[in-house]
Formats: structure tokens, C-alpha cells, sequence
């Protein structure tokens, strides 16, 4: 069936960065769009990006340009965000999911990583 | 940058109609998404460009959107519709995604 795996959680130091994978299964991983969504604990959801694993465009929302990287290796279906310069606030919980294309659905959901930033 | 102001909460008697609104600027020239979300579960997406929705989700799920403000309608509701639920919709002058501040339906 379609998912998406996620790696597992991670604790880090303010200053820091993190690293968290998406694998893709179930679908051609280089016909879909991946977002990378976050929840901080009672919030709502925030986009962070997007990528194109096919060509490897990358668009980024304007409060992390600078401080996230979306990357891929297609030959594992596997897109990568990393953050740096962590700081508390960015403690939350790390969602990729897939789209069709910018402005679309994003229809399938990764289970979540929990990023907990703490010193 | 293109906000969407959702309702804090909305409640519903067991069996009614829960409606759940999403204002933007004109939201009704764009496609909007909407997504349910459980505690401590991803968000699984209800209803696609305003009123498609996806396999395996029920019909009592049905959505619109015009002028100002989209509507997700959740009929004959059910204890296991309690959720928060967002819309989110594309914003072309940004390039990004946008989701609105979520609505937490309360099913009495």
C-alpha cells in the first residue's frame, strides 16, 4: 500500500540541526510533490516546503528560507528535510506528505517525527 | 501573505449537521483542501479541491466554497467525526501552502 516512513524521533541541542527522512513506498516516488508540514504541541499545522524528488526543485515558506534544506535520493524513494540553527520554538512534531503538484491535495500522510529541541 | 480564520470550535448533536467555515479573500477562486485530524494521528485529507472526496472517506462529508468563505458540512454526525479538521488552499502571489487555524468539532 501507498506510505510514507518516517524516521524516528530525534532530541537536539539549541544551535543544532536535524535530519528527518520520508520514505516513500507503495507509489513512483519521483510522480508526486513531497511537503514537509509541522505541529508544535496544541498548535495548528504549518507548512514548511516543498520538492520536487523528480527534478529536485524545492520551494520554501519565506519563516524558514534560510534555515531548511529539502533534499532526495531517488534511488532509495526517500526525500530528507533538514533544519538548522534549532531553537526551541521549533520543537514539534514533522510531517512529510505527498501532492499531485503545487496546489494540490496532499493525500498521503507520514506518521510524524517528533523533534524536541532542548538544552 | 493570504490568511484563512477558521472557528475555534464547533459542537453538533449526535446525528445533526456540523458546518465548519473557512474565510479567506476571495477562497472562492481557489481550490481548497480540507483535512481531518485526530489526537495524536496525521492529518488525513476529507474533501479535495472544495467538494471531491476521496475514496474510503463517507458521503456524509461534502464541501463548497464561493466568494469569501469555503464550507466543509459534516452530516448526520457521528462520535468518531470529533476532530480538528483545516482547510488549506494555495497561495499563487506567495508560491506556498497555506492552512487555516483549525476547528475542533465536538460531537454531543
Amino acid at each position: 500500500q501507498v506510505q510514507l516512513v518516517q524516521s524516528g524521533a530525534e532530541v537536539k541541542k539549541p544551535g543544532a540541526s536535524v535530519k528527518v527522512s520520508c520514505k516513500a513506498s507503495g507509489y513512483t516516488f519521483t510522480s508526486y510533490d513531497i511537503n514537509w508540514v509541522r505541529q508544535a504541541t496544541g498548535q495548528g499545522l504549518e507548512w514548511m516546503g516543498w520538492m520536487n524528488p523528480n527534478s529536485g526543485n524545492t520551494g520554501y515558506a519565506q519563516k524558514f528560507q534560510g534555515r531548511v534544506t529539502m533534499t532526495r535520493n531517488t534511488s532509495i524513494s526517500t526525500a530528507y528535510m533538514e533544519l538548522s540553527s534549532l531553537r526551541s520554538e521549533d520543537t514539534a512534531v514533522y510531517y512529510c506528505a505527498r501532492s499531485l503538484a503545487a496546489a494540490g491535495s496532499m493525500d498521503v500522510w507520514g506518521k510524524g517525527t517528533t523533534v524536541t529541541v532542548s538544552s | 501573505s493570504y490568511e484563512l480564520t477558521q472557528p475555534l470550535s464547533v459542537s453538533v448533536a449526535l446525528g445533526q449537521t456540523a458546518r465548519i467555515t473557512c474565510g479567506g479573500n476571495n477562497i472562492g477562486s481557489k481550490n481548497v483542501h480540507w483535512y481531518q485530524q485526530k489526537p495524536g494521528q496525521a492529518p488525513v485529507l476529507v474533501i479535495y479541491r472544495d467538494s471531491n472526496r476521496p475514496s474510503g472517506i463517507p458521503e456524509r462529508f461534502s464541501g463548497s466554497n464561493s466568494g469569501n468563505t469555503a464550507t466543509l458540512t459534516i452530516s448526520r454526525a457521528q462520535a468518531g467525526d470529533e476532530a480538528d479538521y483545516y482547510c488549506q488552499v494555495w497561495d499563487s502571489s506567495t508560491a506556498c501552502e497555506v492552512f487555516g487555524t483549525g476547528t475542533k468539532v465536538t460531537v454531543l
